[in-house]
C-alpha cells in the first residue's frame, strides 16, 4: 500500500503569507496526486490534480509542484478564505489520504 | 449543477448493518466511476470503496474488505455502500464522490453520518 505523509501537521500564518504544504510518497507515484482542501463541517473541495493541474474555478494563487514522491502545494498570498485543512491524495495505485495540514491564523 | 445527496446514516450497534445511498444529478451517472471516503470525528479522510461507471470493477480498502459491499444502480443514478459488521472504529461521517478517469474525486457530498456504538 501506499502511504502519504504531509508536513507539517499544523501550520500558522498571517493573510499575505505565501504557504508552503509538503507531501510524500512511500513509493513513486508520478504526478498522480490530488489536493483537496475542507472547512470544518463540510465536504473536501478538490483544487489540484495531477501534481499541478488547477481545477476549474480555483484561484490561481494555489499552485502544486512535483513528481515522483515529492510534491508541494504552495498558497501565495493565503486569504481569510484560504484558513482550512488541506489533504493530499494519492491515485496511482488505489487512493490514499495524507493526514492533513490544518492553516491556522497566525 | 452536479448534486450528490447522501442517505442512510444512523445509529447502529456493534455487529449491526446500515445500507447508505448517494443519489446523484446534474452529469451522466453511468459514465463515471464512484467512490466512498469516511472522516472519523476530528480525524482525516480514509478512502473506503470505488466503483467503475458499468460497475463491473470494485475496490475496496483493507480495513472494510469482506465487511462493505459497494454497488450502483445506473437507472435509479444512485451509489450504495452496504456496510455489514459494523464496528466502533467505522463510526465517521461517509461522503460519497464523483471519480473523474477513475483519478481525482471532482465533486462530493455533505456526507451522511454513521455512529457505531452500544
Amino acid at each position: 500500500d501506499i502511504q502519504m505523509t504531509q508536513s507539517p501537521s499544523t501550520l500558522s500564518a498571517s493573510v499575505g503569507d505565501r504557504v508552503t504544504i509538503t507531501c510524500r510518497a512511500s513509493q513513486s507515484i508520478s504526478s498522480w496526486l490530488a489536493w483537496y482542501q475542507q472547512k470544518p463541517g463540510k465536504a473536501p473541495k478538490l483544487l489540484i490534480y495531477k501534481a499541478s493541474s488547477l481545477e476549474s474555478g480555483v484561484p490561481s494563487r494555489f499552485s502544486g509542484s512535483g513528481s515522483g514522491t515529492e510534491f508541494t502545494l504552495t498558497i501565495s498570498s493565503l486569504q481569510p478564505d484560504d484558513f482550512a485543512t488541506y489533504y493530499c491524495q494519492q491515485y496511482d495505485s488505489y487512493w490514499t489520504f495524507g493526514q492533513g495540514t490544518k492553516v491556522e491564523i497566525k | 449543477e452536479v448534486q450528490l445527496l447522501e442517505s442512510g446514516g444512523g445509529l447502529v450497534q456493534p455487529g449491526g448493518s446500515l445500507r447508505l445511498s448517494c443519489a446523484a444529478s446534474g452529469f451522466t451517472f453511468n459514465n463515471y466511476a464512484m467512490s466512498w471516503v469516511r472522516q472519523a470525528p476530528g480525524k482525516g479522510l480514509e478512502w473506503v470503496s470505488a466503483m467503475s461507471a458499468s460497475g463491473i470493477s470494485t475496490f475496496y480498502a483493507d480495513s472494510v474488505k469482506g465487511r462493505f459491499t459497494i454497488s450502483r444502480d445506473n437507472s435509479k443514478n444512485t451509489l450504495y455502500l452496504q456496510t455489514n459488521s459494523l464496528r466502533a472504529e467505522d463510526t465517521a461521517v461517509y461522503y460519497c464522490a464523483k471519480v473523474r478517469d477513475l483519478q481525482s474525486f471532482d465533486y462530493w457530498g455533505q456526507g451522511t453520518l454513521v455512529t457505531v456504538s452500544s
